[in-house]
């Protein structure tokens, strides 16, 4: 059971580069979240999608954009990278909805994006 | 906004001690409490979690206490083993959108 997958594990970009991180989930749940990790400041949410067909802001989405692509598929992009969103990013996904409610969040183990 | 404030920043305990981590949250409305526990190279992995109509919750020697009235909630951990040894965060939530403390690296000396 892979539980939450994110490609690639690792990737170094120069400034205006564009690139895109995928996760995908199989544990057939309904809402996906993209976080940065930085030093000292815990995770923050960039954007969400509760269900397949929505998404929405986070704390932090400047300098993003996310896909829905399916119910497994949940992709964060940056169309031109800044040296400021060199951080670890990681996607969770949980089963909500009906009496799903306050579920945890699974993790995948992250990408490390380095923007020089 | 919700602020989670977690408390210390790094704690190092000798093997068999116990060890305690503490965060304060803001939103009253908060009703969904986890903690994570994050090891070198890989994604947060949720160890216990409370939900705002319990105190307290145990599983072997982690247990979580809640206290809604002072807005915080604590991670205890007895027994303390150098596998323990790892970064903490707890968050907070009343909407499934986690917001997270700062986090705690816990070292446990032999």
């Amino acid at each position: 059971n892979a539980g939450v997958t994110q490609t690639p594990k690792f990737q170094v970009l120069k400034t205006g580069q564009s690139m895109t991180l995928q996760c995908a989930q199989d544990m057939n749940h309904n809402s996906m979240y993209w976080y940065r990790q930085d030093p000292g400041m815990g995770l923050r949410l960039i954007y969400y999608s509760a269900s397949e067909g929505t998404t929405d802001k986070g704390e932090v989405p400047n300098g993003y954009n996310v896909s829905r692509l399916n119910k497994r598929e949940f992709s964060l992009r940056l169309e031109s990278a800044a040296p400021s969103q060199t951080s670890v990013y990681f996607c969770a996904s949980r089963k909500t909805g009906g009496i799903y409610s306050n579920q945890p969040q699974h993790f995948g183990d992250g990408t490390r994006l380095s923007i020089l | 906004g919700e602020n989670v404030e977690q408390h210390p920043s790094t704690l190092s305990v000798q093997e068999g001690d116990s060890a305690v981590i503490k965060c304060t949250y803001s939103d009253s409305a908060s009703n969904y409490f986890p903690w994570y526990k994050q090891e070198l190279g890989k994604g947060p992995q949720l160890i216990i979690d409370i939900r705002s109509n319990v105190g307290e919750k145990k599983d072997q020697r982690i247990a979580v206490t809640l206290n809604k009235t002072a807005k915080h909630f604590s991670l205890h951990i007895t027994e303390t083993q150098p596998e323990d040894s790892a970064v903490y965060f707890c968050a907070a939530s009343r909407t499934g959108k986690l917001i997270f403390g700062q986090g705690t690296t816990l070292q446990v000396k032999p």
